[in-house]
């Protein structure tokens, strides 16, 4: 079936890396761009950043900018977010999601925890 | 970037009655070469992502009830639950993709009374 699944998530402490992966299946996965968005516990969304179709154009919030880049394999089916110089206030439940309104497919989420 | 607002924040409803959201966008979402309102409205329960309700501000998404109703243009949009159910218990975002740089609101969270 259509899915998305986040994974890479953990607890990192305040200044080091991390890398998200979303694995798609079920659908043509490099049809579409694709978004990651964030929820910090308790609070509501918010976008981070979306890559087109084939890679070549990506935009991010500008919380992120500069520390986050997006990426994808179309080969694997998979989308990033590498993630550097993380600080507190990154802490969230991290989704990828479709970039096909209607329709669109979103992921349980993967939670990073910046803290040290 | 394009700021979307909601209020009320909270709302309590008995069920059977109807429920009132809504949204103000700091700029018109409404795409002039075809008429259409870039603004969705999103469901999201404890847990679980977010679910797409409306799209085109008015536009139901296949399997919502027609209980959900979108309304609305250009910077003012509402979202009315017309009889309230316990499975509607649940924090609604309105959601501009007018923007490559997309915004959320900050959420209502409705309950029953």
């Amino acid at each position: 079936q259509v899915q998305l699944v986040e994974s890479g998530g953990g607890v990192v402490q305040p200044g080091r890396s991390l890398r998200l992966s979303c694995a798609a299946s079920g659908f043509s996965f490099s049809n579409y761009g694709m978004h990651w968005v964030r929820q910090a516990p308790g609070k509501g969304l918010d976008w981070v950043a979306v890559i087109s179709y084939d890679g070549s154009n990506k935009y991010y919030a500008d919380s992120v900018k500069g520390r986050f880049t997006i990426s994808r394999d179309n080969s694997k089916n998979t989308l990033y977010l590498q993630m550097n110089s993380l600080r507190a206030e990154d802490t969230a439940a991290y989704h990828c999601a479709t970039d096909s309104i209607p329709g669109d497919v979103w992921g349980q989420g993967t939670t990073v925890t910046v803290s040290s | 970037d394009i700021v979307m607002t909601q209020s009320p924040d909270s709302l309590a409803v008995s069920l059977g009655e109807r429920a009132t959201i809504n949204c103000k966008s700091s700029q018109s979402v409404l795409y002039s070469s075809n008429n259409k309102n870039y603004l969705a409205w999103y469901q999201q329960k404890p847990g679980q992502p977010p679910k797409l309700l409306i799209y085109w501000a008015s536009t139901r998404d296949s399997g919502v009830p027609d209980r959900f109703t979108g309304s609305g243009s250009g910077t003012d949009f509402t979202l009315t639950i017309s009889s309230l159910q316990a499975d509607d218990v649940a924090v609604y975002y309105c959601h501009q993709y007018y923007s490559t740089f997309r915004t959320f609101g900050q959420g209502t969270k409705v309950e029953i009374k």
